[in-house]
């Protein structure tokens, strides 16, 4: 069993809708949870991350953690063609070990 | 957010040779640096996890001896490639954190191909 579970996607929406974008995870003593988007040819960057159960919200970025689920989300309001990339879901472990998802890829339509 | 430099961005090396890679924390002390590898379409992968001052923890399959990694400073680690091999051949990307909370912050990546 993989330790970070994504639909690889792809994930195609039309600008202004909202994205949807969905993880799971299977250590139940994973303790924080983050979402990095990445570029085809370049290294992740950080988006959001969250640590308690319940909803974050940054901008147009809402990430979602529901513990006894084992589910972390990521919506994506009012998307745009820029938003277009791979979204990768992390976990990090004890050990400080960083687990990641294999990415769902967004496309954002015109 | 931290700033995280990584050199080269890009190499090419004939088979047989060593490669090096430097990973920089520029603006805070990183405890603690990550590299990982990732093949075309697929997720990262955690090579080994290197803390300052100490030896390398490796992930199961990856050879340490063929993946050198060393963590002299708060602010430096560096990947060695020995003998590289086309199957070797990848992007290798390291990731630091530190004082900035759980955070973790990524180099810009170094594509790796052998000959």
């Amino acid at each position: 069993q993989k330790e970070v579970e994504q639909n690889s996607g792809p994930l195609s929406v039309p600008e202004g809708a909202i994205a949807s974008l969905n993880c799971t995870y299977s250590d139940r003593g994973s303790q924080s949870f983050f979402w990095y988007r990445q570029y085809s040819g370049k290294s992740p960057e950080l988006i959001m991350f969250i640590y308690s159960n319940g909803d974050k919200e940054d901008g147009r970025f809402t990430a979602q953690l529901n513990k006894a689920s084992q589910y972390v989300s990521l919506l994506i309001r009012d998307s745009q063609p820029s938003d277009s990339a791979t979204y990768l879901c992390a976990v990090n472990k004890i050990f400080n070990k960083f687990y990641f998802g294999s990415g769902t890829k967004l496309n954002v339509k015109p | 957010g931290a700033v995280v430099s990584q050199h080269p961005s890009w190499v090419i090396c004939k088979s047989g040779t060593s490669v090096k890679i430097e990973c920089r924390s520029l603006d805070f002390q990183a405890t603690t640096m990550f590299w990982y590898r990732q093949f075309p379409k697929q997720s990262l992968m955690l090579m080994a996890t290197s803390n300052e001052g100490s030896k390398a923890t490796y992930e199961q399959g990856v050879e340490k001896d063929k993946f050198l990694i060393n963590h002299a400073s708060l602010t430096l680690s560096t990947l060695t490639v020995t003998s590289a091999h086309p199957e070797d051949s990848s992007f290798y990307i390291c990731s630091a954190r530190g004082g900035f909370g759980e955070k973790l912050f990524f180099g810009s990546g170094t594509q790796l191909s052998v000959l």
